[in-house]
């Protein structure tokens, strides 16, 4: 059974259009995490959360922010995609911080 | 600043050994991870070291010396499905995940 569920897979959306990427969890785990990754490139980390406590990284740009409602759904929105922000946006969760970390599938997001 | 350091690329044969290199630079030190990323695909969890040592998992093994800042990832038996990229990642002294960008691996027949 699926660990960390993203939705969609596929993501098209037209530059400029809000869009938002979904990520649940089954593992009741304290942290998730939503990463960007570029073709031949290293997840990059853009938020985090540890229960309710949101974390965003330095360079996150403010055009991203996310939603936690709950321990189990995690939400990313990106107010204005722009090219540069077609990429494979990864969901993850661990228990605490220093440990593994579960990925879901990817949200493989296109701007048009 | 932090940084991790491993090879673009790497080819090696069906049957072979072959061992992925990482070093790293950071801020303190709280365990490394080795993951697998098929193309496409989300990365899984390989491995995870904290002491220095060998630590072994079936075909896959993995090595760290905190004092030289370095690990590898040692693949036995080489299967054309062990193409993949292997991401390291160190846990910083905040217990942020520091990723390297991975080493690309290409297993011929």
């Amino acid at each position: 059974d699926a660990m960390v569920i993203q939705n969609p897979r596929y993501q098209v959306t037209q530059f400029g259009k809000p869009v938002t990427l979904s990520c649940s969890q089954t593992l009741n785990h304290n942290v998730m995490y939503w990463y960007q990754q570029k073709s031949s490139q290293a997840p990059k980390l853009l938020f985090h959360y540890y229960d309710k406590d949101f974390n965003n990284e330095a360079d996150t740009p403010d055009n991203f922010q996310s939603r936690r409602p709950n321990t189990s759904f995690c939400f990313l929105d990106i107010r204005s995609p722009g090219l540069g922000d077609a990429a494979m946006y990864l969901c993850a969760t661990s228990r605490e911080p220093q440990e593994e970390q579960y990925f879901g599938p990817g949200t493989r997001l296109t701007v048009t | 600043g932090q940084n991790i350091d491993q090879p673009t690329e790497m080819t090696a044969t069906e049957g072979a050994i072959v061992q992925i290199n990482c070093t790293y630079q950071t801020s303190g030190f709280n365990g490394l991870f080795w993951y697998q990323q098929h193309a496409g695909e989300a990365p899984t969890f390989l491995s995870y070291n904290v002491l220095d040592g060998l630590e072994e998992k079936g075909r896959f093994s993995s090595f760290l010396s905190r004092s030289k800042g370095y690990s590898y990832l040692l693949l036995k038996e080489l299967q054309m499905k062990d193409s993949a990229s292997y991401l390291c990642a160190v846990v910083d002294s905040n217990y942020q995940l520091i990723w390297g960008a991975g080493t690309k691996l290409i297993i011929k027949p």
